[in-house]
């Protein structure tokens, strides 16, 4: 069955771009059907969505982190990504890669999830 | 932006006890709500979407009713294994969650 993993630094420092990738396994990414989304979710929080890619590279992002985020795809690696410029620690969460299905929004499949922190 | 709203933020309740959590939304959505389940450490599990549709493997005792503004989880017969935050999210326009209810049990 496809699984989803995140991967990249656990500690960025402030100013700097928070970078993360997340791992598609199981199926393939460009089969089609599906949005490829991050969400993140602040210590002791609730979720907040941050953007999502479909496999032809269309991408839809939170209005309110528009301006820092970029979310990319990679089909050669079955990868998609995200980087999240001039972090602050306002931005030190656990991040989710996701699945939801094409044309629609609920996310069925979720990664384990990574916490990123954001300090010197 | 559309708003969602849960109540209540948290409620203790006793095994067996029918639990009842509401979201409303700030605009109408139609029927676009998900409804998820999270326990400590873990990613969220999808319960609940397009309002009331099952996911597949997910217990009957969970249900869902609402169109509009105004939407209900309901847990028919609460299990120990029920204790955990539970979400709302809109996917009408963007997405946005509601900012969860922890369930207990007594």
């Amino acid at each position: 069955q496809v699984q989803l993993q995140e991967s990249g630094p656990g500690l960025v420092k402030p100013s700097q771009t928070l970078s993360l990738t997340c791992s598609v396994s199981g199926g393939s990414i460009i089969s089609g059907g599906h949005y490829w989304s991050w969400i993140r979710q602040h210590p002791g929080k609730g979720l907040e969505w941050i953007g999502f890619i479909y496999y032809s590279g269309s991408t839809y992002y939170n209005p309110s982190l528009k301006s820092r985020v970029t979310i990319s795809v990679d089909t050669s690696k079955n990868q998609f990504s995200l980087k999240l410029s001039s972090a602050t620690a306002a931005d030190t969460a656990v991040y989710y890669c996701a699945r939801a299905l094409y044309a629609y929004g609920y996310l069925g499949l979720w990664g384990q999830g990574t916490l990123v922190t954001v300090s010197s | 932006d559309i708003q969602m709203t849960q109540s209540p933020s948290t409620l203790s309740a006793s095994v067996g006890d029918r639990v009842t959590i509401t979201c409303r939304a700030s605009q109408s959505i139609s029927s676009w709500l998900a409804w998820y389940q999270q326990k400590p450490g873990k990613a969220p599990k999808l319960l609940i979407y397009k309002a009331s549709s099952l996911e597949s493997g997910v217990p009957s005792r969970f249900s869902g009713s609402g169109s509009g503004t105004e939407f209900t989880l309901i847990i028919s017969s609460l299990q120990p294994d029920d204790s955990a935050t539970y979400y709302c999210q809109q996917y009408n326009s963007f997405w946005t969650f509601g900012q969860g209810t922890k369930v207990e049990i007594k």
